[in-house]
């Protein structure tokens, strides 16, 4: 069975700060997700990494694929209010059409 | 492109009753995938659709069942209603044979069962 862990699971933090987000597996991913989950909606993909080693930048957000594909990071710098939400990361295997889910960071940014 | 739409948005059952959700996954997908998600247990996968065969199940009692029809559109039943099914239901679509496996939710049904 693979699993995914996040850390942390909660951070709250100030308007204007850093925060890096990490996902750890002891099993080998093909791909790794991250998506955002607002209250009373369904989680939105943010990226896709696929290579060992990979670096994505969205924005201010900045996700990191290990080398040996079994961990990821993703990184906010200036956090701003709206980036408030839970933080997903789906690991996909070599089973096809099923993907792990880590369970989640809640990340508050205050004002 | 429509995204993924799930029907209804929300819904409160009684013990004991069954209920079906529906969802509409993105023009072209041929994969729907259910999930759970409550706030102790994070996100739990039920069942996996892919050209309506069921290619894989998570670790839910057979009262969880679903299907998918020909247009991908799939359906999610629950027979014999517990307190403990209260959640949100999401349904994702992806493609389902891309290796990268990315999914795309639809907004889910709020199920509270008093």
């Amino acid at each position: 069975t693979q699993l995914l862990e996040q850390s942390p699971q909660f951070l709250s933090i100030q308007e204007g700060e850093n925060l890096t987000v990490y996902c750890n597996s002891s099993s080998v991913f093909s791909s790794l997700q991250w998506y955002r989950q607002e209250p009373g909606e369904g989680p939105v993909l943010l990226v896709t990494v696929v290579t060992g080693g990979e670096v994505k930048k969205l924005k201010r957000l900045t996700f990191q694929f290990g080398d040996a594909r079994k961990d990821s990071s993703l990184h906010i710098t200036a956090a701003q209010p709206g980036d408030t939400g839970l933080y997903l990361c789906a690991g996909a295997g070599t089973n096809a059409g099923k993907s792990t889910f880590g369970d989640g960071t809640t990340l508050t940014v205050k004002p | 492109k429509a995204g993924v739409t799930q029907t209804p948005r929300y819904l409160i059952k009684t013990r004991g009753q069954q209920v079906t959700l529906s969802c509409s996954p993105i023009s072209g997908h041929r994969s729907v995938s259910w999930y759970q998600q409550t706030p102790g247990q994070g996100l739990q996968f039920l069942f996996e659709y892919f050209s309506e065969t069921q290619r894989n199940k998570g670790n839910f009692p057979g009262r969880f069942s679903g299907r998918q029809f020909s247009n991908s559109r799939s359906e999610m039943n629950v027979s014999t209603l517990e307190l403990g099914d209260s959640a949100l239901y999401l349904c994702a679509s992806s493609l389902g044979d891309s290796p990268s496996y990315e999914q795309y939710f639809g907004p889910g049904t709020r199920l509270t069962v008093t």
